[in-house]
């Protein structure tokens, strides 16, 4: 089966630094994702590892460890607007996304 | 990456009805993947529609609830069927990255909002 966790809700403040953790036990591994959704909107892609390591697209940075089954998403200099759902999703072999049940980070001023 | 467009945007059905979703990609793709998000809920996979081929569910859904076609490589339609309150939830459609480049990561319509009554 698959097993995605991450926390249910973080808080933070604007300029600040966020870390949002995402372990993971599945079935085959072929790549993890985060996405971002505001409230009534469809997700929107962020990042993609699927090698060990750390990818940095701008003020997002996302890291995965296989071997541990673990992986973060990184926010810096946090702005209102990043208030949002964040899903980390596993790509298991084959098949499609197994999103966990997503962070809600809240950013205060 | 691809472009889809997905409607209707919101409805709000009586029970019992239907209410077929559709999902148009701006592009050819193999595989069309239909979602559920129950409100305040992460996204549920309900089948993967592959076109020439009968929609592969996961479990829990079945193709009398939820029928799909995939009549070709940029369109698709879910319905949700004899609906009940239970199925108030924003349904999505999403497609493969172009060409498996998964750095492009997987794009999804817009979502219907959906409301039973």
């Amino acid at each position: 089966g698959q097993n995605i966790d991450q926390p249910t809700e973080m808080t933070a403040t604007e300029g600040a630094i966020v870390q949002i953790n995402c372990t993971y036990q599945t079935s085959g591994f072929n790549g993890l994702f985060w996405y971002q959704q505001h409230a009534g909107e469809a997700p929107t892609f962020l990042s993609y590892n699927v090698l060990d390591g750390l990818e940095e697209k701008g003020r997002f940075s996302s890291f995965l460890s296989r071997s541990k089954g673990y992986s973060y998403l990184l926010l810096k200099e946090l702005q209102m607007k990043d208030s949002a759902s964040y899903l980390c999703a596993v790509k298991p072999g084959y098949s499609t996304l197994t999103f966990g049940k997503g962070t809600m980070l809240l950013v205060s001023p | 990456s691809a472009v889809i467009s997905q409607k209707p945007s919101r409805d709000i059905c009586q029970r019992g009805t239907s209410l077929t979703i559709q999902c148009q990609v701006d592009s050819q793709v193999t595989m069309m993947f239909w979602y559920r998000q129950q409100p305040g809920q992460s996204l549920t996979l309900i089948a993967t529609a592959n076109q020439g081929s009968e929609a592969t569910y996961e479990s829990g859904f079945v193709i009398d609830k939820f029928p799909i076609s995939r009549p070709n490589l940029t369109f698709s339609t879910l319905t949700v069927s004899n609906m009940s309150p239970e199925d108030s939830s924003i349904y999505l459609c999403s497609v493969d990255p172009p060409g498996t480049l998964f750095n492009y990561g997987y794009t999804f319509g817009s979502g219907t909002r959906l409301t039973v009554v």
